[in-house]
């Protein structure tokens, strides 16, 4: 099976844009989750998908934001761009949405720079 | 709200010597899970090992095991006959079992493993 597959791979905006990231799932999995990984506040969980619904979100500004489709690929969109959100941004499926003991498989990152 | 402490920033082992990395964490939830995960260089988060906290006995994968004491709160990671492939970043990190934060995850800030030859 292909891993998780996130597009871009490298991404460079200005500030006040908005981007737009792609996950891929593994094929079957039904839950995809996204989290932000800068040096300075380490990995943190943005929001878990589950069948096109948002089953749980972390502590972040709206202009976060993400939705998945009925083929289980998930986006998320960062609008009105900052300099702090430059980060690695990771997505990680996992076979259903429970238990939560299930593996989650990780992508590569989109590495986001925002000038 | 849960937290994850590594207090070791950095480490450092001989190869095929053993090391202990540690973690602590809060919760007032009693449905969670545990998981060390490895992050080399190239950034690719892999698995290293799970435990289920309603599970007594301590999880093993090979040569990575981990020391579990619900009471404390505590879930440390020790790698035997390090190896060089073993340097990377290591995450431990909690996830909600179930209710309203079912699959929410937590993360530690990491401990940087560095294996000497």
């Amino acid at each position: 099976k292909a891993g998780v597959t996130q597009t871009p791979r490298y991404l460079i905006k200005t500030r006040g844009q908005q981007v737009t990231l792609s996950c891929s799932p593994i094929s079957g999995h039904r839950s995809v989750s996204w989290y932000q990984q800068t040096p300075g506040q380490g990995l943190q969980f943005l929001f878990e998908y589950f069948s096109e619904t948002q089953r749980n979100k972390g502590n972040f500004p709206g202009r976060f934001s993400g939705r998945q489709f009925s083929n289980s690929r998930s986006e998320m969109n960062v609008s009105t761009l900052e300099l702090g959100d430059s980060a690695l941004y990771l997505c990680a499926s996992s076979s259903t949405g429970g238990p939560p003991a299930n593996e989650q498989f990780f992508g590569p990152g989109t590495r986001l720079t925002v000038l | 709200a849960q937290t994850v402490t590594q207090s070791q920033p950095e480490m450092s082992v001989q190869e095929a010597e053993t090391v202990t990395l540690s973690c602590t964490y809060d919760t007032s939830e009693s449905d969670y899970y545990l998981f060390w995960y490895k992050q080399p260089p190239s950034r690719q988060m892999i698995l290293v090992i799970r435990q289920e906290a309603y599970k007594q006995q301590n999880a093993t994968e090979n040569r990575f095991s981990v020391n579990f004491q619900k009471a404390a709160k505590s879930f440390s990671l020790k790698i035997s006959d390090s190896q060089l492939g073993d340097a990377a970043m290591y995450f431990c990190a909690y996830r909600s079992g179930g209710g309203t934060n079912a699959g929410k995850s937590t993360f530690g800030d990491g401990t940087t493993l560095t294996v000497k030859p």
